[in-house]
């Protein structure tokens, strides 16, 4: 069936720093593929997204895109912030299935 | 509404009770989820309602758990005889497709349950 992983957690860096958080999926056909962002305090919210392959969803400096021949949805982003510090869900949807399957989850933490 | 509704946002009870869950979708929306969050466990699918469709029951953990959706609008998730394992965040989420993977999904706050 459909499957996430997505890199462990926590991961803390410095203001400033670059961020990458790897995503990989399972699917049949062709799925969608997200990144939800879970601030401290806050409901899950959407960050960016793609819907098909080669497609670069973007969104608040964050980058991913969807590389159908590595089956991955790489999280990027250039320059981190403290405000970035949260919970980011890898997730799809689509093929078989149309329920929004998540990753674990990672825990990124930025500090001053 | 603007957004989803959850209630009641933090809930106790003691062991063996029966909880409700209530969730109000964004207006218009087809498509509900549930879903459930516990500490180290990622995001759990519990159930999925789409339409008029038999909903997707199949990530219920056991037959305490069980789900409706009234009127194609507000859903209630039904916990019986809550046990300490139940303890977690639940949430509930809405989406406008009509069986578009791509279309947004959007969460409510969640449901704080603990069970003591």
């Amino acid at each position: 069936g459909n499957s996430v992983t997505q890199m462990e957690g926590p991961v803390t860096l410095s203001e400033e720093a670059f961020l990458t958080i790897n995503c990989t999926y399972t699917a049949t056909g062709y799925p969608s593929l997200f990144w939800y962002v879970q601030y401290p305090g806050e409901g899950l919210q959407l960050l960016l997204k793609a819907t098909k392959a080669d497609d670069k969803g973007s969104n608040k400096g964050f980058e991913a895109t969807y590389r159908k021949e590595t089956t991955s949805f790489h999280l990027e982003k250039g320059s981190v912030q403290v405000s970035d510090s949260a919970v980011y869900f890898c997730a799809l949807r689509g093929g078989a299935t149309n329920k929004l399957i998540f990753g674990t989850g990672t825990l990124l933490a930025v500090q001053p | 509404g603007a957004g989803v509704s959850q209630s009641p946002s933090n809930k106790v009870t003691e062991k063996g009770k029966d909880v409700e869950l209530r969730c109000d979708p964004i207006s218009g929306h087809t498509a509900l989820y549930w879903y459930r969050q516990s500490l180290g466990q990622g995001l759990e699918f519990l159930i999925y309602f789409q339409g008029n469709s038999a909903p997707d029951k199949s990530g219920l953990p056991s037959d305490r758990f069980s789900a409706e959706r009234t009127g194609g609008s507000v859903s209630t998730l039904t916990i019986q005889r809550t046990q300490q394992e139940d303890s977690a965040v639940y949430l509930c989420a809405s989406s406008s497709d009509r069986g578009l993977a791509g279309n947004t999904i959007y969460f409510g706050e969640g449901s704080w349950l603990t069970v003591v």
